[in-house]
């Protein structure tokens, strides 16, 4: 199993431009989500999704869209890069029960992908 | 916001001391999670405790939830470099899939 991958590890952006980072895992989790880490702030949420074709926002969604076609599968677009964007983002997979009982599982987190905006 | 908090923010320790931090946190849960992150990686699950619970063991890991006090404590004994990283708690409130990570501790472990 390769577990959670990411792609690119390291990119540079500027302002206005748009990407996508991808993000694929292997386990067959229902649950993925992706963060953006910035220094002394923890791990934000930005988006996350339960199953393919159902996503929902985080706590920092503005500025990023997501999709989920597939169980594998959890790209992150940014749409207009600002250099507020500049961060740490990690997608991380797990899997999980119904929403009455919350998210009892582990979570499996990609490598990271360090992105700077100019 | 509902972020966690941890203390302290940064313990430097001497190898083959033990190692002592703490998570706070606002909400309800059904469980806590602590991770570790090395430097500049992912995130590694190091430990769940469920909201029934009062204790739990891994290996050298000692958890503790308290949820009257609505808090955690994660002990690691026996300290080796190895252990140098960030630690992380993360709960989820029941009835919601987002995930709420606290702000880190630093631990650094001399030799």
């Amino acid at each position: 199993n390769a577990g959670v991958t990411q792609t690119p590890k390291f990119q540079v952006l500027k302002t206005g431009q748009s990407m996508t980072l991808q993000c694929a895992q292997d386990m067959n989790h229902e649950y993925m989500s992706w963060y953006r880490q910035d220094p002394g702030m923890g791990l934000r949420l930005i988006h996350y999704s339960v199953g393919a074709g159902i996503t929902d926002q985080g706590e920092v969604p503005n500025g990023y869209n997501v999709s989920r076609s597939t169980t594998e599968d959890f790209p992150l677009r940014l749409l207009s890069a600002a250099p507020s964007q500049t961060s740490v983002y990690f997608c991380a997979s797990s899997y999980s029960r119904g929403k009455l009982d919350g998210l009892s599982y582990e979570q499996y987190f990609g490598p990271g992908t360090r992105l700077t905006v100019t | 916001s509902q972020q966690g908090e941890e203390d302290p923010q940064a313990l430097s320790i001497q190898e083959g001391e033990n190692a002592t931090m703490n998570c706070s946190y606002k909400t309800s849960i059904n469980n806590l999670q602590w991770y570790r992150q090395n430097s500049g990686r992912g995130l590694v699950h190091l430990i769940l405790i469920r909201s029934n619970e009062r204790e739990k063991h891994s290996g050298r890991l000692r958890v503790t939830l308290d949820t009257s006090k609505k808090s955690s404590s994660l002990l690691i004994t026996a300290s080796r470099a190895a252990d140098t990283a960030s630690y992380f708690c993360a709960l989820c409130p029941p009835g919601t899939y987002k995930y709420i990570f606290g702000t880190g501790t630093r631990l650094k472990v001399l030799a």
